[in-house]
């Protein structure tokens, strides 16, 4: 499987854009990158995902390097809700479905 | 809300008892999902089941077992356990059988205790 690698934590003030990033130097062409969050005290929750282009929705946007061995998301402006654990995860279709999350970054946010 | 739901929320149990999970998707999904969360571990995928069948299985113990039932809503049974079992136990669905495009809905978690 190929693995991701995040930084530990990060910290954001509110009203600030924060940019999470994840390396991925191994990944393969059909590898798509997934982002989940999770808030304390409940379950992961979807947030984004890519192949190669850049992606927004209304949540956060996906920037994929060209290169594809790294990838940011950035939330435009962070709220004191959005301080939760940031996973970035690759999927491919040999994985059958599965989720293989890492430590991810825990993300605080100041008011 | 993410639309699935688990129970019992808490469970608190004894070394060597049995207990069983509960998970209903969402409406219209046919994949359901389980992991576990330990302090230790991280978030595990443990297994998933695509409309009643086994599709794909994670470094889940022998000691557990799941199905997945006609109405699709889905059970881990947890036997023989051990204090090591204690841990966050997620749910989660999705529509098809998790393809690399698809995305995942997470249930609230059921938080067993094992004594």
């Amino acid at each position: 499987d190929a693995k991701t690698t995040q930084p530990n934590s990060m910290e954001s003030n509110e009203e600030e854009p924060v940019h999470l990033p994840c390396n991925h130097s191994t990944i393969s062409g059909t590898d798509y990158i997934h982002w989940y969050r999770q808030l304390p005290s409940q379950g992961p929750e979807y947030v984004i995902h890519g192949l190669t282009s850049n992606v927004n929705n209304r949540m956060a946007s996906l920037a994929i390097a060209e290169d594809r061995k790294s990838s940011t998301l950035i939330l435009h402006r962070a709220t004191l809700r959005d301080a939760a654990v940031y996973y970035c995860i690759l999927r491919d279709d040999n994985q059958g479905g599965k989720l293989i999350f890492g430590q991810g970054t825990e993300l605080s946010v100041k008011p | 809300d993410s639309g699935v739901t688990q129970t019992p929320k808490h469970l608190i149990t004894a070394t060597g008892q049995r207990v069983t999970l509960r998970c209903s998707p969402r409406s219209g999904d046919l994949s359901v999902y389980w992991y576990q969360q330990s302090l230790d571990q991280g978030l595990q995928f443990l297994i998933q089941y695509y409309n009643g069948e086994e599709r794909a299985k994670g470094n889940i113990l022998e000691r557990f077992s799941a199905q997945q039932f006609p109405d699709l809503h889905s059970e881990l049974n947890l036997s023989s356990l051990e204090l090591g079992d204690s841990a966050l136990y997620f749910c989660a669905s999705s529509l098809g059988q998790g393809d690399f495009n698809e995305r995942q809905f997470f249930g609230p978690g059921t938080r067993l205790t094992v004594l």
